[in-house]
Formats: C-alpha cells, sequence, structure tokens
C-alpha cells in the first residue's frame, strides 16, 4: 500500500539556520504531496503542496519539490525562526481509500534563538 | 469563523464508558475524515465518509462509529473506552477533486481515558 517515510527527529537547529526534512514515499502512480506544518496544541494546517513531477511548493519561505525519479519530497527553508518550531508531516492521498490521507511519523523541529 | 470545528476540546472520562466527539465544517465539502495521533505524534486514519461511502481503516475496532446527521457534521462515538483509546483526535474535511485532496483540520480533541 501507499506510504510516507520522514526523517526522524527532533531536529534542532539554531535561528537563521538552513532546514532540510526528508520525505520519501511509496504509491501507485502519481499522488499529489502535501506538507502539513502542526503548531503546539493546534491541528493541522497545510504548509505547501504539489500535484505532479518536478512541481516546486512553496509557503512561508518554505519549499519542496516533487522529485519522481528519486520518489522524494523533501522539505527546505533557507533560515528558520523560533516561529518555525513545530511537527511537521508529509503526507500523500490514498486514492484507493477514499483519498484518506497517508502521513509521514512526522518530524519535530526546535528553533533556538 | 472556524472552517472545522470539533467539540469537546478536552475530554476526561473513565474506562467502560461510551463517549462522543462532534465534528462540524462549513466549507460546503462532501468528504469528513476523523483521525487519530498518539503520544508519539504519528497520526491513523480513521475513516473516510462521504454522502456515497464510508471507508473504515480495518484496524480500528468497532466501538468506534462514525455518524452523519447530514453533510456537515461527522461525529465519533466510542464504546466501551479503554485506556489505549486516549489520544487526540482530529476531524477533518475535503472536497473529492481526484487530483488534489487537501483536507481541511479541526483543533483536535484529547481524548484521556482514567
Amino acid at each position: 500500500g501507499d506510504s510516507v517515510t520522514q526523517m526522524e527527529g527532533p531536529v534542532t537547529l539554531s535561528e537563521e539556520a538552513f532546514l532540510t526534512i526528508n520525505c520519501t514515499y511509496t504509491a501507485t502512480g502519481y499522488p499529489s504531496l502535501f506538507w502539513y506544518v502542526q503548531y503546539p496544541g493546534e491541528g493541522l494546517q497545510l504548509l505547501l503542496k504539489a500535484t505532479k513531477a518536478d512541481d516546486k511548493g512553496s509557503n512561508k519561505g518554505f519549499e519542496a519539490t516533487y522529485r519522481k525519479e528519486t520518489t522524494s519530497f523533501h522539505l527546505e527553508k533557507g533560515s528558520v525562526q523560533v516561529s518555525d518550531s513545530a511537527v511537521y508531516f508529509c503526507a500523500l492521498p490514498n486514492n484507493n481509500a477514499g483519498n484518506m490521507l497517508t502521513f509521514g511519523g512526522g518530524t519535530r523541529l526546535m528553533v533556538k534563538p | 469563523d472556524t472552517a472545522v470545528s470539533q467539540t469537546p476540546k478536552y475530554l476526561v472520562t473513565q474506562m467502560g464508558n461510551d463517549k462522543s466527539i462532534k465534528c462540524e465544517q462549513n466549507l460546503g465539502h462532501d468528504t469528513m475524515y476523523w483521525y487519530k495521533q498518539d503520544s508519539k505524534k504519528f497520526l491513523k486514519i480513521m475513516f473516510s465518509y462521504n454522502n456515497k461511502e464510508l471507508i473504515i481503516n480495518e484496524t480500528v475496532p468497532n466501538r468506534f462509529s462514525p455518524k452523519s446527521p447530514d453533510k456537515a457534521h461527522l461525529n465519533l462515538h466510542i464504546n466501551s473506552l479503554e485506556l489505549g483509546d486516549s489520544a487526540v483526535y482530529f476531524c477533518a474535511s475535503s472536497r473529492q477533486t481526484g487530483v488534489l485532496t487537501e483536507a481541511f483540520f479541526g483543533q483536535g480533541t484529547r481524548l484521556t481515558v482514567v
């Protein structure tokens, strides 16, 4: 079945450091790919998305490129802020199961001033 | 206006009780979901429901049942609560597009079974 694998956290960075959170997937066909973010005590919010190979999703300084050849969708940000501290989830819809989102295990990011 | 709202936000109850969590969405979406997030933040899909189809994750115990009085609501009923049911439960909704299925999430309900 479809699955998503993320690097385990926590990832601890200093403010203004470069961020990469790896995400790889296994799926039938070429599904849309998503990154969701969960701030402390809140629900999940869509951070960015890509619908086809080579698409680059971007939002709030974060970027991720849909790489069909490596089945990856790594999240990057050039300069993190303390306010970026959260848990990040990579996800894809399972088209064989009502488009339910399958999530990776989540990666906690902690940014220190 | 909150797009997807859940109540209650916190729920503490004893083992063996029956409880419900309510979810409402005002986005006009036709599909709603329930997810369970454990203490390690791992998210597991429980149900997907629209007016045509209920899809149940086969690992979900039959003590859990979704009930949808109308398209905008999907409530979660849990019978005979167990300690292991303690988790944060998230409701979500989406519009079926066939290509892009962006889901909108509620704030979560933290269930603690004692």
